[in-house]
């Protein structure tokens, strides 16, 4: 699986859109791009995920740029209850093998 | 997605023993995981179980320490054997489910260990 890299931390004001980006400049092309998020003292919890295109669900959009190099996870309206460390992870969608976390990027939330 | 449920949700041990961790899924599910999260660091897979075969372990991870059972498919144990101060982590149990959309990788809520 490619590896990804992400930024620590970032900050975001509530009610404002919280934009995690992620590079995954070695990925291949049947590896898809996962998105987990992680509550404190809670296990991680599937946000999105997506191959080349841009998707959205109920919890976020997530867009992947044209040579699928890196993508950003987009919360569009952040709250308190936002706050958590989020893992970007690359993988073969049908690998029975496990999902590998790297360090992830811890968002908060503020007031 | 599956639900997945824990026991116990946290305990406390002392050194040199061993404590045994359940983790029971809502639907039968052919891989199970196994991870561990140091405090303030990431996950980190112990190892693989597959119902009907013996588990397969991660570099750094062994089975006498580690000895898990995959009875069936909604149902594991990880035993953390002879325990020691380094073991205080949270234990994750994680399943990947490939018959139904969106064939993801879903996790239970974690046991967390002290070891004094």
């Amino acid at each position: 699986d490619a590896k990804t890299t992400q930024p620590p931390s970032m900050d975001c004001a509530e009610g404002r859109a919280a934009n995690l980006p992620c590079n995954h400049s070695t990925i291949s092309g049947n590896e898809y791009v996962y998105w987990y998020r992680q509550i404190h003292s809670q296990g991680p919890q599937y946000i999105i995920h997506g191959l080349k295109n841009n998707e959205t669900n109920e919890m976020a959009s997530l867009i992947i740029t044209e040579d699928r190099k890196s993508s950003t996870l987009i919360l569009p309206h952040a709250t308190l209850r936002d706050t958590a460390v989020y893992y970007c992870i690359v993988r073969v969608q049908y690998n029975n093998n496990d999902m590998r976390f790297g360090a992830g990027t811890r968002l908060t939330v503020k007031p | 997605s599956a639900v997945i449920s824990q026991k116990p949700s946290r305990d406390i041990c002392q050194r040199g023993t061993s404590l045994t961790i359940q983790c029971q899924v809502d639907s039968q599910v052919t891989m199970m995981f196994w991870y561990r999260q140091q405090p303030g660091q990431s996950l980190t897979l112990i190892a693989t179980a597959n119902q009907g075969s013996e588990a397969t372990y991660e570099s750094g991870f062994v089975i006498d320490k580690f000895p898990i059972s995959r009875p069936n498919l909604t149902f594991s144990t990880l035993t953390v054997s002879n325990m020691s101060p380094e073991d205080s982590s949270i234990y994750l149990c994680s399943v990947h489910t490939t018959d139904r959309f969106p064939y993801e990788q879903y996790f239970g809520p974690g046991t967390r260990l002290t070891v004094t």
